[in-house]
């Protein structure tokens, strides 16, 4: 079965503090994968798309990284702001593009 | 990126009646749209994907005759709930792309409220 699982559920930092967030997956076959930050009320908002030939993929403090050997990601979130507190959505679409299997997603809180 | 708008961003309705909620893609044509549901703290929920003139396909357990969407047009979706209950109250977000390789992007959301 499709899966996308996320960790933490909930996670909250201090700002200025760096933070890594996880997702694990068993999509098969594969695409591409996608990070999105999602603010509360709000639709989301693609932060990364990862195809399978990519290890790291940056986007201003905004790092992914992909494992496609063990099927896992990270996204690190480097001096966070407050403006960062949001919820961010693991998204991996099948090979066919037919599917977006979405993660729980991790909610960040900024504090400050 | 591409933009996709959705109207309205909020809307409280008496139960029993029906609402619409329009996705718009602004600046390319999509083929394909995505209706999502989304209640507190959870993920999002694939509700329906519909192509342009053609029907929707809904996802097992999603009434079609209570969500009616109709993609009449290459920059238009709509989703009306009808007949409304206080359990339909949620996040209703769409997406659209331009073909099956392309990336989807969201609207901004609608927050239903039915009292």
């Amino acid at each position: 079965k499709n899966q996308v699982e996320q960790s933490p559920q909930s996670l909250i930092i201090l700002e200025g503090k760096n933070c890594t967030l996880q997702c694990n997956y068993t999509v098969s076959p594969f695409s591409n994968l996608r990070w999105y930050k999602q603010d509360t009320g709000r639709g989301p908002v693609s932060l990364t798309i990862m195809t399978f030939s990519e290890n790291t993929k940056s986007n201003g403090r905004y790092t992914a990284t992909l494992d496609a050997d063990t099927k896992q990601s990270s996204l690190h979130i480097t001096a966070s702001q407050l403006s960062d507190s949001a919820s961010y959505i693991c998204v991996v679409i099948s090979q066919a593009g037919t599917a977006l299997i979405f993660g729980k997603g991790t909610t960040l809180s900024v504090s400050s | 990126g591409a933009v996709v708008s959705q109207h309205p961003s909020r809307v409280i309705c008496k139960s029993g009646t029906s609402v619409k909620i329009e996705c718009r893609s602004l600046d390319f044509q999509a083929t394909t749209m995505f209706w999502y549901r989304q209640f507190p703290k959870q993920s999002l929920m694939l509700m329906a994907t519909s192509n342009e003139g053609s029907k929707a396909t809904y996802e097992q357990g999603v009434e079609k005759d209570k969500f009616l969407i109709n993609h009449a047009s290459l920059t238009l979706s709509t989703l009306t709930v009808t007949s409304a209950h206080p359990e339909d109250s949620s996040f209703y977000i769409c997406s659209a792309r331009r073909g099956a390789d392309t990336e989807a992007f969201f609207g901004q959301g609608t927050r239903l409220t039915v009292v």
